[in-house]
Formats: C-alpha cells, sequence, structure tokens
C-alpha cells in the first residue's frame, strides 16, 4: 500500500509569492491533516480536513489555507510569503475516525528568500 | 491547555545501555499517547501507542496518569536507534490533532 505522498519535495520562493503544497493520503484514508515543523516551535497542528469539510485549524494566521478534494487529496495554500514560513510542512493521514493511526509524508521543504 | 513535555533535547548512551526518553503531558481529559520516530532523511512514523501496549524494537511505554507520564524505555540501546523521538498526544474532540513535544534526539554512540 502506498504511504502518503507529498509534492513537490523540495521549492524555493520569494518573500511575498504565494505557495501550494499538495499530499494524497494513503488509499481508503479520509482524514488529512497538515503540520509545520521548524526548528524553533517544532510540529504543530495547522489543520484537519475529513470529507473536504476542515474539522479544525490550529493557530495560524489566515495566510495558511488548505482544501480537501473529493478524492480525499488536499493541498495546502500560503499565500503573500514570509521568512519565518521557511519549514518543513507535513502530511498527514487516517481513516477518520478518533484514535485511528496517523500515518505522515516525507514532507515538503519550504524556503523563503 | 493540552501539552506534551519532553525535557531532554538530546540523551547521548553507549550501545548496549539502557535508555529512558522522558515524556509529561497535561490533559484534562482521558490521554491517547503515542511515540513517533525520525530516522535520519526518513518520515515520521509510529513508534507505540499506549493503548496496545507493544514493544516496538525493543521499546516500551507506560501510561502513568498519576505522573501523567509516558516515558520511553529500551534495556539495551543499538546503534540504529540513534533518532528523533517525538512523544504526542492525540486531542481528539471530534478531530484528529496531535500534539507533539519538542524532541529528544537520541545518539547511541558504539
Amino acid at each position: 500500500k502506498a504511504g502518503v505522498t507529498q509534492t513537490p519535495r523540495y521549492l524555493i520562493k520569494t518573500r511575498g509569492q504565494q505557495v501550494t503544497l499538495s499530499c494524497s493520503p494513503i488509499s481508503g484514508h479520509r482524514s488529512v491533516s497538515w503540520y509545520q515543523q521548524t526548528p524553533g516551535q517544532g510540529l504543530q497542528f495547522l489543520f484537519e480536513y475529513f470529507s473536504e469539510t476542515q474539522r479544525n485549524k490550529g493557530n495560524f494566521p489566515g495566510r495558511f489555507s488548505g482544501r480537501q478534494f473529493s478524492n480525499s487529496r488536499s493541498e495546502m495554500n500560503v499565500s503573500t510569503l514570509e521568512l519565518g514560513d521557511s519549514a518543513l510542512y507535513l502530511c498527514a493521514s487516517s481513516l477518520g475516525a478518533p484514535g485511528n493511526t496517523i500515518y505522515f509524508g516525507e514532507g515538503s521543504w519550504l524556503t523563503v528568500v | 491547555a493540552q501539552r506534551v513535555t519532553q525535557p531532554e533535547k538530546l540523551l547521548s548512551v553507549f550501545k548496549g545501555a539502557p535508555v529512558e526518553l522522558k515524556c509529561n503531558y497535561s490533559y484534562s481529559g482521558s490521554p491517547e499517547l503515542f511515540w513517533y520516530v525520525q530516522y535520519s532523511r526518513q518520515r515520521l512514523q509510529l513508534l507505540l501507542r499506549h493503548i496496545s501496549r507493544e514493544s516496538i524494537k525493543g521499546f516500551t511505554a507506560d501510561l502513568n496518569k498519576g505522573e501523567t507520564s509516558f516515558h520511553l524505555k529500551k534495556p539495551f540501546a543499538q546503534e540504529e536507534d540513534s533518532a528523533m523521538y517525538y512523544c504526542a498526544l492525540l486531542f481528539s474532540g471530534g478531530y484528529n490533532k496531535l500534539i507533539f513535544g519538542a524532541g529528544t534526539r537520541l545518539a547511541v554512540h558504539p
């Protein structure tokens, strides 16, 4: 069974630009969540989607947004990029019920210059 | 507030020595706790969860509600255990959200 797949794996953007990251969950998984990983703040929850609906959002500014498609694939978007947005963005998927195991992708490394 | 604390940034041991990675949590409900491991250049992967009470790669972790702890232990460390270890608390109020500790880097020396 294929794992959680994220694209692109690495990207460099300029301040002020916007970026879209993609995630394909494990087949059959309906919940997709996103996390930001930085050396200073560690792993922080961004948001979770289930059946195309955002169920919860972390404490991030409105520049961070996401969506989920009917095939459970998800995208997250960051607009007006700031230097501090440089991070590893991790996508995770699960079946969606509370307590189901959450599996992570390899992440997308974003560098903002 | 929900919080996970891993007090050690780095734990350095010699091969064959016992290992204990500390994790304390703060959560008002019934906690569900996990240990995730991240080997160099690999994805974050689940090591074990408290409800399964398994031993994975020789690691065990027991939930102690009185001390609000979920320490990870292994009696004899191996060099291949060197990695980042994250303790995580599942906040599942109708959705799945993991709250991670800051992580502990385990370095096992030959």
